[in-house]
């Protein structure tokens, strides 16, 4: 079956530890996405990917980091900057440039991050 | 820079009456509107989509929704809820060639049977 996948479901994180939440898809699609989502706020967008070996940051990069060295993965690293991790984190892809931009993304299912 | 407001945090629906979502954009330029669905504990859903043509669209589950460009809105609409949409529905606004899609904080609803 096509789709994305993130792991692990839950994680928890230590003070000053860097976590790394793993995303993959199989749809053949360039573009990917990270988003946080808190009760209240909605998603927010943390960093996007166009193509493979490129990325941009989005509205909440500070604390994060990612790298797209392969088309189907997008890692996302939460690091000890990152001082209020706790949230549910969600991966989605989706077509990219031309006439994609009315197309729609697929999420995968999250990870939640908590601290310890 | 595009944005997306949803008024309504909760809105709790008796089963099988009707229902409306509010969503209202701002944006300096052309936009693609669209309705997403999150199930308790899982990534997102779409529901439906506005690109252009006609500003009544349609989606799965009975859902549509309105584009009404004067008033900068995108409202969704279920003439019967059921028990089984209890969920959260968020709005998302994209502008024409940008990359970043916008989302609303989201409006949960609680069917009560």
């Amino acid at each position: 079956d096509g789709g994305i996948t993130q792991s692990p479901k839950y994680l928890f994180r230590k003070e000053g530890q860097n976590v790394t939440l793993s995303c993959e898809q199989n749809l053949n699609h360039d573009a990917m996405y990270w988003y946080r989502q808190d009760p209240g706020q909605g998603l927010r967008l943390i960093y996007y990917s166009q193509i493979v070996n490129d990325f941009q940051k989005g509205d909440i990069a500070e604390g994060y980091s990612v790298s797209r060295e392969k088309k189907e993965s997008f890692p996302l690293t939460v690091t000890s900057a990152q001082k209020n991790p706790t949230a549910f984190y969600l991966c989605a892809s989706g077509a990219a440039g031309g006439n994609s931009y009315g197309e729609k993304l697929f999420f995968g299912s999250g990870t939640q991050l908590s601290v310890l | 820079a595009q944005s997306v407001t949803q008024l309504d945090s909760q809105v709790p629906v008796f089963e099988e009456a009707p229902v409306e979502l509010r969503c209202n954009y701002s944006s300096s330029v052309s936009v693609y509107l669209f309705w997403y669905v999150q199930y308790p504990n899982q990534g997102l859903q779409l529901l439906l989509k506005y690109l252009s043509g006609s500003t009544l669209v349609k989606g799965i589950n009975g859902f549509e929704a309105e584009f009404n460009k004067s008033q900068t809105s995108f409202h969704l609409r279920k003439p019967s809820v059921h028990i089984s949409d209890t969920a959260e529905y968020f709005c998302a606004v994209r502008e024409f060639g940008n990359e970043k899609l916008t989302f609303g904080t989201g409006t949960r609803l609680t069917i009560i049977p």
